[in-house]
């Protein structure tokens, strides 16, 4: 059983640079969620997936983030003009088709702005 | 608003002792799921257990079990016999069961096994 992946591990950017991360979910799994994660604290939502719809975004999600899933399959997460605000670890979940099923988490990305 | 309280950053244990964690949460839903995950040094989030609202027993996994106290609002978790790969963070978390499918973690528990 293949688990969430996620690439690059790591990244290391300048400040001001775009990013974008990817995100395979587990196969069968049609619902994806994004979090992002800093030094100290727990996961914070910033946006889901059922399949190719995006359902919910989050405050923090600010217009310079944007995220896809064109085909309900991978996902990929956009950063443009990065801050050093932005520096976190971007973890992403998949779930199954029932609300009531447990999200398994990726390896995540650790971003790091310059 | 829900929000998941830890009020213990960090505990430590005796290898083969039990620990308990502590989580309290603020909902106005009566549906919802608790999880406990747990994540390793290598930071991958792995799910310990997790607990349904409307059911009274407390679930358990092998050696962790929870005590959900509804009314109180209080969901902890019980690591018995504790082992050396126990050592991580633990985040407690919470989900309503309708509408928003997010989950609202707590701050965390950095658990220490001390050989």
């Amino acid at each position: 059983d293949t688990g969430v992946s996620q690439n690059p591990r790591h990244k290391i950017t300048k400040r001001g640079q775009n990013v974008t991360f990817r995100c395979d979910p587990i196969s069968e799994h049609n619902r994806l969620y994004w979090y992002r994660q800093t030094l100290g604290q727990g996961p914070e939502f910033l946006t889901y997936f059922q399949n190719e719809a995006q359902l919910e975004k989050s405050r923090l999600l600010s217009d310079r983030f944007s995220a896809e899933r064109p085909k309900g399959s991978f996902s990929t997460l956009e950063i443009q003009r990065t801050e050093q605000g932005d520096s976190a670890m971007y973890l992403c979940a998949s779930s199954a088709a029932s609300v009531a099923d447990t999200q398994y988490f990726g390896p995540g990305t650790r971003l790091t702005v310059l | 608003a829900q929000t998941v309280t830890q009020s213990q950053p960090e505990m430590s244990v005796q290898e083969a002792e039990t620990v308990t964690l502590s989580c309290t949460y603020d909902t106005s839903e009566s549906d919802y799921y608790l999880f406990w995950y747990k994540q390793p040094p290598s930071r991958q989030m792995i799910l310990v257990i997790r607990q349904e609202a409307y059911k009274q027993q407390n679930a358990t996994e092998n050696r962790f079990s929870v005590n959900f106290q509804k009314a109180a609002k209080s969901f902890s978790l019980k690591i018995s016999d504790s082992q050396l790969g126990d050592a991580a963070m633990y985040f407690c978390a919470y989900r309503p069961n309708f509408g928003n499918e997010k989950l609202t973690f707590g701050t965390g528990t950095r658990l220490t096994i001390i050989p």
